[in-house]
C-alpha cells in the first residue's frame, strides 16, 4: 500500500518567519492533497495538486508537487498564530484508495 | 461548501451495544471513505467505496462493517462496541473532480 512520510513531525517558530513541510510518497502520486487540523477538529482542505511540477497558492501558504510525482512541499511565508495547526498530507493512488501521512503539529509563537 | 453530514456528532455508549454511524453526501459522488482518528494521531483508513454495492477494508483493520446499497449513503456499524472502539470517525467522499470533502466527524466513546 502507498506510504507518506511527513518531515518534520513537529515544527515551532516565531511568528513572521517562513517554513516549508515535506511529504514524501512510497508509491506514484496521482492527487496530493493538503490539510490543515486543529486538534480534536475537522479537517481543512488547503490545496490538491495532480500534475508533476504543479505548483498552488491560497494566501501565505504555497504547495509544490515534483515532477516525478512522489514529493510536495508546503510552504508558509510569514507565518502567523493563526497557522498553527496540525498539517497533514493525503494521497490518491490509482485505485482511488486515499491514504494520510502521520501529520506536522507547527507551533507559531507569537 | 461541503455537504456531506455525519450523524451522530457525539454518541456515548455501554460496551456490547450496537451502534450505527451515519454518512450522507448529496453531492453524488461515487467514492466515499471512512477513517478512524484519536485525538492528535494519525488519520487511519478503514473502509472505503467505489459505488454501490463496492466496500474494500483499509489499511487499518477494523471490526466495523459498511455498506453501500445508495450512492448518498455510506453507514458504518459495530455490532458490538467495545473500549477499544472508542475514538473519532471521520466520513469523506468524493467524484470526478477528485476534491476531497470531509464530514464534521462522530466522536465515540464506548464505557
Amino acid at each position: 500500500s502507498q506510504e507518506l512520510e511527513q518531515s518534520p513531525q513537529s515544527l515551532i517558530v516565531q511568528e513572521g518567519k517562513n517554513l516549508t513541510i515535506n511529504c514524501t510518497s512510497s508509491k506514484t502520486l496521482y492527487g496530493l492533497y493538503w490539510y490543515k487540523q486543529k486538534y480534536g477538529e475537522g479537517l481543512i482542505f488547503l490545496m490538491m495538486l495532480q500534475k508533476g511540477g504543479e505548483e498552488k497558492s491560497h494566501e501565505k501558504i504555497t504547495a509544490k508537487l515534483d515532477e516525478k510525482k512522489q514529493q510536495s512541499s508546503l510552504h508558509i511565508t510569514a507565518s502567523q498564530p493563526s497557522h498553527a495547526g496540525i498539517y497533514l498530507c493525503g494521497a490518491r493512488g490509482s485505485n482511488y484508495k486515499l491514504t494520510f501521512g502521520k501529520g506536522t503539529l507547527l507551533t507559531v509563537n507569537p | 461548501e461541503a455537504d456531506i453530514y455525519q450523524t451522530p456528532r457525539y454518541l456515548v455508549i455501554g460496551t456490547g451495544k450496537k451502534i450505527t454511524l451515519e454518512c450522507s453526501q448529496t453531492m453524488g459522488h461515487d467514492k466515499m471513505y471512512w477513517y478512524q482518528q484519536d485525538p492528535g494521531m494519525e488519520l487511519h483508513l478503514i473502509h472505503y467505496s467505489y459505488g454501490v454495492n463496492s466496500t474494500e477494508k483499509g489499511d487499518l483493520s477494523s471490526e466495523s462493517t459498511v455498506s453501500r446499497i445508495r450512492t448518498e449513503h455510506f453507514p458504518l456499524t459495530l455490532e458490538s462496541a467495545r473500549p477499544s472502539h472508542t475514538s473519532q470517525y471521520l466520513c469523506a467522499s468524493t467524484g470526478q473532480g477528485f476534491t476531497i470533502y470531509f464530514g464534521e466527524g462522530s466522536w465515540l466513546t464506548v464505557v
